[in-house]
């Protein structure tokens, strides 16, 4: 069975700092990995995902994150916060077959502080 | 392009009523789920349908029933409701494994 661990439930950063919010999973194979964005009162959107090849990807809104099969991590980083980023982060995997379910993480609330 | 709709959006129910939220996707998606959202505890899948006609159990199946009426619509029942199911339910659909898609939600109230 699969298992996410999101470290941290809320994570403070103040304007123009680096946001780093952590995944470690659990599975018997490298899974497929997500990382969702939750706005107030909002569905969930897909900020990046990694699936095969590069391990550092790139997601919509200067977001990245790096595939670390050694540590089963995807820690989700963006270089400089910004107000708008405050929302809760979900970080998901997937089996690569049978159910194709997301399995998610308990979520980190991220707040800018100006 | 709607994507996941889901209805209603926000309802408030007695213990023991019933009711049924409503999905659906116009993405032409095969697989479809309901998930609930409860606080520090992320989503947690109660049911999936990977095809039409097709229904399957997830983490948190007790209390609820579904139905995969046709390719676009996947709806989650509960038939007789508890203040355990107060929640924000989400539905979502994907046809591969590289990305799902979501509803904006239902939160649900049980008094």
């Amino acid at each position: 069975a699969q298992s996410v661990t999101q470290l941290g439930s809320h994570v403070s950063v103040s304007e123009g700092a680096l946001v780093l919010l952590r995944c470690n999973y659990s599975s018997s194979v490298p899974p497929y990995l997500f990382w969702y964005v939750q706005y107030p009162n909002q569905g969930l959107q897909l900020l990046l995902k990694y699936t095969t090849g590069a391990t550092l990807v790139k997601g919509i809104n200067g977001f990245e994150a790096e595939f670390k099969k050694s540590e089963t991590s995807f820690h989700l980083t963006k270089p400089s916060a910004h107000m708008s980023d405050a929302a809760e982060y979900f970080c998901a995997v997937s089996e690569r077959t049978g159910r194709r379910a997301l399995t998610f993480g308990s979520g980190t609330r991220l707040q800018v502080q100006p | 392009n709607a994507g996941v709709t889901q209805t209603p959006k926000f309802q408030v129910l007695k213990t023991g009523q019933s009711m049924t939220l409503q999905c659906a996707q116009d993405m032409n998606h095969n697989s479809m789920y309901w998930y609930r959202q409860d606080p520090g505890m992320g989503l947690r899948l109660i049911y999936y349908s990977a095809s039409e006609g097709t229904t399957d159990k997830g983490e948190v199946p007790n209390g609820y029933n579904v139905s995969r009426l046709n390719k676009r619509e996947f709806s989650l029942r509960l038939e007789s409701a508890a203040p355990s199911q107060t929640s924000v339910y989400f539905c979502a659909s994907n046809r591969g494994r590289t990305e799902a898609f979501f509803g904006q939600g239902t939160r649900l109230t049980v008094v």
